[in-house]
């Protein structure tokens, strides 16, 4: 199998506050993940790709400054959303995938995030 | 750039009957893969299907097969005796292949809204 799990899988904060999403490989070693964020009705837009061990590497337009992504073990990266705002309010996706340019990529489950 | 089109948002069929979903996409690259993922209300992505460009036979998965059309860049899906779990956005999503760090990147479509009618 090749699961893997997000959480918190909705989380409700004050503007301001930073927010910590993890994502872990439950059953696989995870040598790439990516992170997405998703509005309602709309496609995942991409926003950084990170292997393990290294800095992440952000699409253009997304601040990583802002979004903190950190990818220290073969199962675990996480994304914090440093001083959230509003407008930080989405959905948001992590994937992971085995090394190999033939891998896909698995989903999880998907972080709602509503900043108020 | 990549881009990857899909010009029905929403899209209904009667239980047990057969519907497609339509995707086009734009690339310049000769070998890539194709895929169309399904997100049903609990939001989590789930892989349908996958088509690698250089195979020319249609990838089936059971109810699900594809349309592969390279030259003019189609990459349809067909649901045959749809049921009410079939009900979910899809997502046509294209990759490049090699081994380039960069080529991992999924581009997706903006989806299609599939409704099951009992």
């Amino acid at each position: 199998g090749a699961v893997v799990s997000q959480h918190p899988s909705w989380v409700i904060c004050k503007s301001g506050t930073s927010v910590k999403i993890e994502c872990r490989s439950l059953d696989f070693q995870a040598t790439t993940m990516f992170w997405y964020r998703q509005f309602p009705k709309q496609s995942l837009m991409l926003m950084a790709t990170s292997n393990e061990g290294s800095k992440a590497t952000y699409e253009q337009g997304v601040e990583k400054d802002k979004f903190l992504i950190n990818h220290a073990s073969l199962t675990l990266s996480t994304l914090t959303v440093t001083s959230a705002h509003p407008e930080d309010s989405s959905f948001y996706i992590c994937s992971a995938k085995r090394q190999g340019a033939n891998q896909p990529q698995h989903f999880g489950d998907g972080t709602r995030l509503s900043i108020l | 750039a990549q881009t990857v089109t899909q010009s029905q948002p929403e899209m209904s069929v009667q239980e047990a009957e057969t519907v497609t979903l339509s995707c086009t996409y734009d690339t310049s690259e000769s070998d890539y893969y194709l895929f169309w993922y399904k997100q049903p209300p609990s939001r989590q992505m789930i892989l349908v299907i996958r088509q690698e460009a250089y195979k020319q036979q249609n990838a089936t998965e059971n109810r699900f097969s594809v349309n592969f059309q390279k030259a003019a860049k189609s990459f349809s899906l067909k649901i045959s005796d749809s049921q009410l779990g079939d009900a979910a956005m899809y997502f046509c999503a294209y990759r490049p292949t090699g081994a380039n760090f960069g080529n991992e990147k999924l581009t997706f479509g903006t989806g299609t809204r599939l409704t099951i009618i009992p």
